[in-house]
């Protein structure tokens, strides 16, 4: 079965602080991760994509890495912000038997960032 | 550009009734999703169109779901009749055909089913 897994689901940090948050994944025929930030009230916004060959990416403050062997997946952010308090989704993309692209969705991490 | 939009934003309806969600996405894109997040758990795939063809709709709940795309632009997504189960948030995400991973995401309509 297809599935994401996110930790920690929550976390309050203060804002300057650096912070990881962690996601595992069984997901087939893998094809692409993403992270995706959430605002409360809005829909997801991709952050970063990693294709199986691809072990780092970075968007500013956001860091993510993959580990394709061991399945696992990190999204590392630093000198947190306020703006920055939201939910983190991690996201495995499926090649399904058509072609297309089928999403797996992890829980997400609600992280707050405490002045 | 223009995102994608829903409508309604919010829909409180009682345990029978019919609720029609819109979702227009961005001009040009002819992959169009809809999403599903219930309370507490992860959103979850519902359908697919490519145009105004259904490409994949495994994720569709059962047939009180009626999902069309008439013309290839916008979708609606009507669930008659409603039960309570069916409360939770929306998403509908479009992305272009040479794209196609990169899904760009609405911002939801929360269903509350009295």
């Amino acid at each position: 079965k297809n599935q994401v897994e996110q930790s920690p689901q929550s976390l309050i940090i203060l804002e300057g602080k650096n912070c990881t948050l962690q996601c595992n994944y069984t997901v087939s025929p893998f094809s692409n991760l993403r992270w995706y930030k959430q605002d409360t009230g809005r829909g997801p916004v991709s952050l970063t994509i990693m294709t199986f060959s691809e072990n780092t990416k970075s968007n500013g403050r956001y860091t993510a890495t993959l580990d394709a062997d061991t399945k696992q997946s990190s999204l590392h952010i630093t000198a947190s912000q306020l703006s920055d308090s939201a939910s983190y989704i991690c996201v495995v993309s499926a090649r399904g038997n058509t072609g297309f692209q089928k999403l797996v969705f992890g829980t997400g991490t609600r992280l707050l960032v405490s002045p | 550009e223009a995102g994608v939009t829903q409508f309604p934003s919010h829909s409180v309806i009682e345990k029978g009734q019919t609720v029609t969600l819109r979702c227009d996405p961005i001009s040009g894109h002819d992959n169009l999703y809809w999403y599903r997040r219930v309370m507490g758990k992860e959103i979850k795939f519902l359908l697919h169109f490519v145009k105004e063809s259904k490409q994949d709709e495994s994720g569709m709940p059962n047939n009180r779901f009626l999902a069309e795309r008439t013309g290839g632009t916008y979708s609606t997504l009507k669930v008659q009749p409603a039960e309570l189960e069916d409360s939770g948030v929306y998403f509908c995400a479009s992305s272009h055909m040479y794209r196609e991973g990169t899904q760009y995401f609405g911002p939801g309509t929360r269903l509350t089913v009295l």
